[in-house]
């Protein structure tokens, strides 16, 4: 069965400083990959997809992934991390049968 | 693009009595539609998946009689949550599939509704 595992449930870093949030997978074909981002008591926004291509995909408000499937991961970067940024990230793989997985999520929290 | 909308977005309601949760999308057609429950400081849990048209199809250990769920058209599925009892306190949110987008998975989520029973 399809899993997605996020190793981090808090990380907190500097206004400024680089973001990385880890993600790794499970599945049997090459995967349909999202992260997905939710602020307190709101919906989900995705930030970003991979499909195939280019294993680096640039998303909205300036994050990125790189898809690795040697390492069956699709971290989450961001060279320069601002306040608003603090929130809750979830990683998902889609699973077939339209059904998205999630990880658990990872809460970032920024100081300044 | 790719908006979907829920309403309520809050709801307190008594021990016993129904909810009924909207979810539309906006600006495309969703020809499924998923409805999510989460609890505080929790991932989403599937609870079903709507098509338009036909039945929902519910994943294991939810009570499709208790969450009742209607995807009439291609813009509009809605939760009912009959009978509704304090342990059905939770965050529900719904996402939905544009139609063009089918084989790939992408859902695009609604800002969720808190739902309080008392």
């Amino acid at each position: 069965a399809q899993s997605v595992t996020q190793p981090d449930i808090h990380i907190t870093v500097s206004e400024g400083a680089s973001l990385e949030l880890r993600c790794n997978y499970s599945y049997g074909a090459t995967p349909y990959l999202f992260w997905y981002v939710q602020s307190p008591g709101q919906g989900l926004q995705l930030l970003l997809k991979y499909f195939s291509g280019d294993t680096l995909v640039q998303g909205i408000k300036g994050f990125e992934a790189e898809f690795k499937r040697s390492q069956s991961s699709f971290n989450l970067r961001k060279p320069s991390v601002h306040w608003s940024d603090a929130a809750e990230y979830f990683c998902a793989v889609g699973a077939g049968g339209n059904k998205l997985v999630f990880g658990a999520g990872t809460i970032l929290r920024v100081k300044s | 693009g790719a908006v979907v909308s829920q309403h309520p977005s809050w709801v307190i309601c008594k021990s016993g009595t129904s909810v009924k949760i909207e979810c539309r999308s906006l600006d495309f057609q969703a020809t499924t539609m998923f409805w999510y429950r989460q609890f505080p400081k929790q991932s989403l849990m599937l609870m079903a998946t709507s098509n338009e048209g036909s039945k929902a199809t519910y994943e294991q250990g939810v009570e499709k009689d208790k969450f009742l769920i209607n995807h009439a058209s291609l813009t509009l599925s809605t939760l009912t949550v009959t009978s509704a009892h304090p342990e059905d306190s939770s965050f529900y949110i719904c996402s939905a599939r544009d139609r063009w987008l089918a084989g790939t998975d992408t859902q695009y989520f609604g800002p969720g509704t808190r739902l309080t029973v008392l």
